[in-house]
């Protein structure tokens, strides 16, 4: 399995800033993926961080929300924008190293409450 | 809609018995993955089945799948202290997205010494 960094770990942060967390994985992987886990729910897909190119954002998410940025095969970042309490959550990369239905795995997670 | 629905939502039992948790889903699937979550920290992958399986098994661990109920079960046997977390499954390969997950509730599993 691969072994998936995030930093920061947890952060409090104020309204209207933003934040950037970053994912490091330690061997090349050919999908990475940012999850949202609002407070006592489930894990939401944000978007699908592309190497070399724009991410691919589900519904109810955009680009100028949550920028990725994902420069090789080893490491992305998401960045929360213009933040609100409502973006209070935990934050999770996943990677999967490709081919069909392989498995996925997650980072530690980033907890990020606004205030 | 949520693809997957676990249940049930809660489940308290005492160290050494067995917990069963379910998990329920609506589109046609790839793979389903149970992973197990500690106190909100990160994800521990702990099995994946493929549509083509119907039953795994890793340590204390057994899975099954149902593809004609859409249903997938995690069974641990003689649980510990330590398997206190949530449980979640995650399947994929709905709408054709072989590799983006979605989500069940979880179920929260309390196991007491």
């Amino acid at each position: 399995s691969a072994v998936i960094s995030q930093k920061p770990s947890r952060d409090i942060c104020q309204r209207g800033t933003s934040l950037t967390i970053q994912c490091q994985v330690d061997s090349q992987v050919t999908m990475m993926f940012w999850y949202r886990q609002q407070p006592g729910q489930s894990l939401t897909l944000i978007a699908t961080a592309n190497q070399g190119s724009e991410a691919t954002y589900e519904s109810g998410f955009v680009i100028d929300k949550f920028p990725i940025s994902r420069p090789n095969l080893t490491f992305s970042t998401l960045t929360v924008s213009n933040m609100s309490p409502e973006d209070s959550s935990i934050y999770l990369c996943s990677v999967t190293a490709g081919g069909f239905g392989d498995e996925q795995f997650f980072g530690p997670g980033t907890r990020l409450t606004v205030l | 809609s949520q693809q997957g629905e676990e249940d049930p939502q809660a489940l308290s039992i005492q160290e050494g018995e067995n917990a069963t948790m379910n998990c329920s889903y609506k589109t046609s699937i790839n793979n389903l993955q149970w992973y197990r979550q500690n106190s909100g920290r990160g994800l521990v992958h702990l099995i994946l089945i493929r549509s083509n399986e119907r039953e795994k098994h890793s340590g204390r661990l057994r899975v099954t799948l149902d593809t004609s109920k859409k249903s997938s079960s995690l069974l641990i046997t003689a649980s510990r202290a330590a398997d206190t977390a949530s449980y979640f499954c995650a399947t994929d390969g709905s709408g054709g997205s072989n590799y983006k997950l979605t989500f069940g509730k979880g179920t929260l599993l309390t196991v007491n010494p």
